[in-house]
């Protein structure tokens, strides 16, 4: 069966500081991967998707990139944290078929504080 | 630009009580998914609906897909308190490969 990792489970960082959360999808090949950031008890907002290695699509200007260096890995990153970009950010997976995805399964989240 | 409504924002109820959330759009989506997530947890996918028209049933959950494909309903017979939750829908965009999520219905069943 497919599973669905990503750590930290919560981070409390400094204005300015690097970020790294990392999502690792077990049991499948080539899912497609997303990182969303849900506002407290809202909706979710899609940040970086990728339906391949190395091939990472931006939906909102910010200060996080995102890459895919292996085919189950996807990372969020930051060079200089703002306070903005404290949220809970979630990644998720559907499976890739070439055809039209149907759902996404989704990580246990990451409770991020920018202090 | 694909949008999802959802109505009511919230909902609080009492044990046993029936409900129905909705889920409404101007655009027809090739699918609708509905997810519950509990505090400080990921988002876990409760049913996907494809056809319109379409009826699944999920114990005590009754989902419809509109007749269009632009809305949704979820509804709840005899809520219990394990029902308490934020309920997420979700629509495919036009690209096929990325999901449109509505602000969500949050509910809180009282014992």
């Amino acid at each position: 069966s497919q599973t669905i990792h990503q750590w930290p489970a919560t981070l409390v960082q400094p204005v300015g500081s690097p970020l790294s959360l990392e999502c690792t999808v077990e049991g499948t090949s080539n899912p497609n991967l997303y990182w969303y950031r849900q506002a407290a008890g809202r909706g979710l907002q899609l940040l970086f998707y990728s339906v391949g290695i190395g091939q990472i699509s931006s939906e909102v200007p910010q200060n996080l990139s995102a890459s895919r260096p292996q085919d189950r890995q996807f990372i969020l990153s930051s060079k200089k944290l703002l306070l903005s970009d404290s949220g809970f950010y979630l990644c998720a997976w559907s499976p890739n078929s070439g055809l039209l995805v149907t759902e996404a399964f989704f990580g246990q989240g990451t409770r991020l504080t920018v202090v | 630009t694909q949008l999802l409504e959802q109505s009511p924002q919230f909902l609080s109820i009492q044990e046993g009580e029936n409900l129905t959330v909705y889920c409404n759009s101007s655009s027809v989506f090739s699918s609708l998914q509905w997810y519950r997530q509990e505090p400080g947890e990921g988002p876990v996918l409760l049913v996907t609906v494809v056809t319109g028209g379409e009826v699944k049933k999920l114990k005590r959950l009754t989902f419809q897909f509109g007749d269009a494909r632009k809305d949704s309903s979820l509804h709840i017979t005899a809520a219990q308190p394990g029902d308490t939750g934020l309920y997420l829908c979700a629509g495919v965009d036009n690209y096929g490969q990325n999901f449109v999520f509505g602000p969500g219905t949050r509910l809180s069943v009282l014992p």
